[in-house]
């Protein structure tokens, strides 16, 4: 079945622990994408991927650090987590060619406390 | 950058009404534009999309949108809603051809909460 898979579904963490968030597809998608989306405010992208190794900022990429080494893969990564960032965070995929939508991952549900 | 506005957070309405739920975009240039549903504890699922061609697009569910250039609106409709319609629905827009800079981005609404009573 093509889809994008999270992992954790629901994570609790402390201020300052470093954590990665996963994020795997089996679509063969050139662009990946990170969005964080919070009650009110919609979705707001991240973090992107056109390619292996080739990323770049979206509308809020502080306190994010995202990497691309395989196609496949694209975590993201909280280096020292805040409550600021306690959201509902989706992956996701897309092909190369313009006018496609992306699919999404089912989300991850981080509090940071 | 783009931006795109929902005019209602919330819709209620009751079931076999018809629904027009609004979004407008800030650029009058070229666009690729999409409707995605979300529901409860769930990821977004695209709805529908525009790229080029009739303006009148039809997605899953019964739902259709109308590309409107001037207005630079996408409004999304429904001529009878079921209950399981209840959902949030985001509105979404990507750059067109040509503007190879920002090829990666797609910028969402705020969305629009459906609810569908009885």
């Amino acid at each position: 079945e093509a889809q994008v898979t999270q992992n954790p579904r629901y994570l609790i963490t402390v201020t300052g622990k470093k954590l990665t968030v996963t994020c795997s597809q089996n679509m063969n998608h050139e662009y990946m994408s990170w969005y964080r989306q919070d009650p009110g405010l919609g979705l707001r992208q991240i973090y992107y991927s056109m390619n292996v190794e080739v990323t770049d900022k979206g509308d809020v990429p502080e306190g994010y650090k995202v990497s691309r080494k395989e196609k496949r893969n694209f975590p993201l990564i909280l280096e020292s987590p805040s409550p600021n960032q306690t959201s509902l965070y989706f992956c996701a995929s897309r092909r190369r060619e313009q006018g496609y939508g992306y699919t999404f991952g089912s989300g991850t549900r981080l509090t940071v406390v | 950058a783009q931006s795109v506005t929902q005019l209602d957070s919330q819709v209620p309405v009751f079931e076999e009404a018809p629904v027009e739920l609004r979004c407008n975009y800030s650029s009058s240039v070229s666009v690729y534009l999409f409707w995605y549903v979300q529901y409860p504890n769930q990821g977004l699922q695209l709805l529908l999309k525009y790229l080029s061609g009739s303006t009148l697009v039809k997605g899953i569910n019964g739902f259709e949108a109308e590309f409107n250039k001037s207005q630079t609106s996408f409004h999304l409709r429904k001529p009878s809603v079921h209950i399981s319609d209840t959902a949030e629905y985001f509105c979404a827009v990507s750059d067109g051809p040509g503007r190879g800079s920002t090829l990666g981005r797609l910028y969402f609404g705020r969305g629009t909460q459906l609810t569908v009573w009885p």
